[in-house]
């Protein structure tokens, strides 16, 4: 079946430590992107890529980095400069043709920093 | 500011009743609305979509309205079940630009 695949479901980590969401999706889609969701509000965009090797900011980049080496997949660097990072991550993608595609969400993962 | 909104963070309907969830948007550029369906620690599932060239779009118990001019669209669930319980977020993004705006989502309980 196709989908998208992240992992952990859970990540524990210490302040001060980088930490790296996965994201892999074999819906064969070009473009993907890191959706940050927190308590009672809605879905906060990261970071985005329509194509391969090119990706753009989203409203909350800061502390975040990304790349985008091969099409199925799109890890999220969660940085030590990120001043809130325990969240929920999700990671979605769409094809460009955007009007038959909506985006399509994996499972999430949770990051808890101590 | 939040181009996206959904004013009501929950909504309690009995089953087999209509639910109206409600989502107002700021951006005029916005031409395609999308409705997600979430339960928790689960990425949300794609429910239904419009273009801003129509004004409703129906699958089956679900039906989307868009009023252009008010900057605001609804879905409606007839007949509610109590599965239909999880929170719901709208969607939408502008044409030409791959990006797509969340509300906060609205909370509905169907009761039984």
């Amino acid at each position: 079946d196709g989908g998208i695949t992240q992992s952990p479901k859970y990540l524990f980590r210490k302040e001060g430590q980088n930490v790296t969401l996965s994201c892999e999706q074999n819906l064969n889609h070009d473009a993907m992107y890191w959706y940050r969701q927190d308590p009672g509000q809605g879905l906060r965009l990261i970071y985005y890529s329509q194509i391969v090797n090119d990706f753009q900011k989203g409203d909350i980049a800061e502390g975040y980095s990304v790349s985008r080496e091969k099409k199925e997949s799109f890890p999220l660097t969660v940085t030590s400069a990120q001043k809130n990072p325990t969240a929920f991550y999700l990671c979605a993608s769409s094809a460009r043709d955007r009007d038959n595609s909506p985006l399509h969400f994996g499972n999430g993962t949770r990051l808890t920093v101590t | 500011d939040q181009q996206v909104k959904q004013n009501s963070p929950s909504l309690s309907v009995q089953e087999g009743r209509i639910s109206i969830l409600n989502c107002d948007y700021t951006n005029s550029m916005f031409d395609y609305f999308l409705w997600y369906k979430k339960y928790p620690a689960e990425g949300p599932t794609f429910l239904i979509s419009i273009s801003s060239i129509k004004d409703k779009n129906e699958d089956g118990r679900f039906t989307v309205f868009l009023n252009k001019s008010a900057k605001h669209l609804s879905l409606h669930i007839v007949p509610s079940q109590p599965g239909d319980s999880a929170v719901y977020f709208c969607a939408a993004s502008e044409y030409n630009f791959n990006k797509f705006y969340f509300g906060s989502g609205t909370k509905l309980n169907v009761k039984p």
